[in-house]
């Protein structure tokens, strides 16, 4: 079975302040990782995938498969970023390829 | 673009009541997703459909819970009875393509639901 941990459900930083939302997974494979971001009133969207190895919005997330994770990172938090953070994986699971989310982190940025 | 749309986007009913849920994804997109997401929690795949086949239904409650998508298009979730347990968000998303490629999902804005 696959599973996504994120241990925080709310982290708060002060603005400027460097940013690292925890996701651990477990799977047996090679998993496919997201973020997903839900802004305040806005609707659930993919911020960053992990094979795209890219920076968006100045978050970025590394595949470390020796930790089973896929921790975010952005090095100066913004007011802007505060929302509510989704890892997801991607992977076959009793031979569907399913997605399975963790439970979230509410990220507060402190003015 | 109005993206993945959903309707209602609130509703209110009494326990043992049934629902519908309803469901038009983005132009194009063949593989069509139903969540449900609890307070607190993320998404819970519900019902997964390539085209007009539910390929992952694993997960869907078939005593009462039932899903089509007819024409490949657009998509239906019912609830018949609602049970108070059943009060959350709804999620419908797309994504392009299908099979073992894992694409983006678009998500709609969701259905929140309340059983009394």
């Amino acid at each position: 079975a696959q599973r996504v941990t994120q241990p925080e459900k709310l982290l708060s930083v002060f603005k400027g302040a460097p940013v690292e939302l925890k996701c651990n997974y477990s799977y047996s494979g090679s998993p496919e990782l997201f973020w997903y971001v839900q802004y305040s009133r806005q609707r659930l969207q993919l911020l960053l995938r992990h094979i795209s190895r890219e920076s968006i919005k100045g978050f970025t997330a590394d595949l470390n498969k020796g930790e089973t994770s896929f921790h975010l990172k952005k090095p100066f938090a913004q007011e802007e970023d505060s929302a509510m953070y989704y890892c997801a994986l991607s992977g076959l699971s009793g031979g569907y390829q399913k997605v399975t989310f963790g439970t979230g982190t509410k990220l507060q940025v402190i003015p | 673009e109005a993206g993945v749309v959903q309707s209602p986007r609130y509703k209110i009913i009494e326990k043992k009541q049934p629902v519908a849920f309803w469901c038009n994804p983005i132009s194009g997109h063949n593989t069509l997703y139903w969540y449900l997401q609890n307070l607190g929690q993320g998404p819970e795949l519900l019902i997964r459909y390539e085209n007009e086949e539910a390929v992952d239904d694993s997960q869907l409650p078939k005593d009462r819970f039932s899903a089509e998508r007819l024409k490949g298009v657009d998509s239906t979730l019912k609830i018949q009875p609602a049970e108070l347990g059943d009060s959350a968000v709804y999620l419908c998303a797309s994504s392009p393509g299908q099979g073992a490629f894992s694409y983006e999902q678009y998500f709609g804005p969701g259905t929140r639901l309340t059983v009394t």
